[in-house]
């Protein structure tokens, strides 16, 4: 099994539909993040949690919000989806050894019509 | 604002021969990683610098950081058709700090 988990892996939404994107991770890591991949940007950084009770804003989080329900799950909704937020999202995780090494999982393709 | 950015964007070479990736960035850095992404499918780690480390290997890699320079390099030698993919730096400010991701370098290797 996947150390990182996401679902669903696809999504086809309309505009205006609320979104929830989940995660969940099986290293026991107590750091978790969520990217945002479009062609030719790379990766760009919505949130990250450094434990449950914290939850920080990356680059891009207008539009998004996050939940940390346990310290394995971190979910990402689009409260209202709209056709720019049509992306491939990552969750990952990482450890406290102050290294950032990341641990991805295998992507949550989203289209917003 | 994105922290390092690959150059080239995009490099095709033949099988067996070597292909250099680079990464510059902005500010200083605690580390330097490489990631891996085949088409579509989530990031793996490659291989990780410290900010005081100039160099280090790991198979057919091999990664440089100058850091007077705010550079670093990637070199896969002998690729490899499966070596296909899009390669991209990450840095780390310090260890409260999430990665900083950039743009990629995509990767083909012809057989």
């Amino acid at each position: 099994d996947a150390d990182v988990t996401q679902t669903p892996r696809n999504r086809i939404t309309k505009t205006g539909k609320r979104i929830m994107l989940e995660c969940s991770q099986t290293k026991g890591h107590d750091r978790m993040y969520w990217y945002r991949q479009d062609p030719g940007l790379g990766l760009r950084l919505i949130y990250y949690s450094f434990d449950v009770k914290d939850i920080n804003k990356g680059e891009i989080s207008d539009g998004y919000s996050v939940s940390r329900q346990a310290q394995a799950k971190f979910s990402l909704s689009l409260e209202s989806a709209i056709p720019n937020q049509t992306a491939l999202y990552f969750c990952a995780s990482s450890g406290t050894d102050n290294t950032g090494e990341l641990f991805f999982g295998e992507g949550s393709r989203l289209t917003v019509l | 604002s994105q922290q390092g950015e690959e150059d080239p964007q995009a490099l095709s070479i033949q099988e067996g021969e070597n292909a250099t990736m680079n990464c510059s960035y902005k500010t200083s850095i605690n580390n330097l990683q490489w990631y891996r992404q085949n088409s579509g499918r989530g990031l793996v780690h490659l291989i990780l610098i410290r900010s005081n480390e100039r160099e280090k290997h790991s198979g057919r890699l091999r990664v440089t950081l100058d850091t007077s320079k705010k550079s670093s390099s990637l070199l896969i030698t002998a690729s490899r058709a499966a070596d296909t993919a899009s390669y991209f730096c990450a840095t780390l400010f310090s260890g409260n700090t999430p990665l900083v991701f950039g743009k990629g370098t995509r990767l083909s290797v012809i057989a």
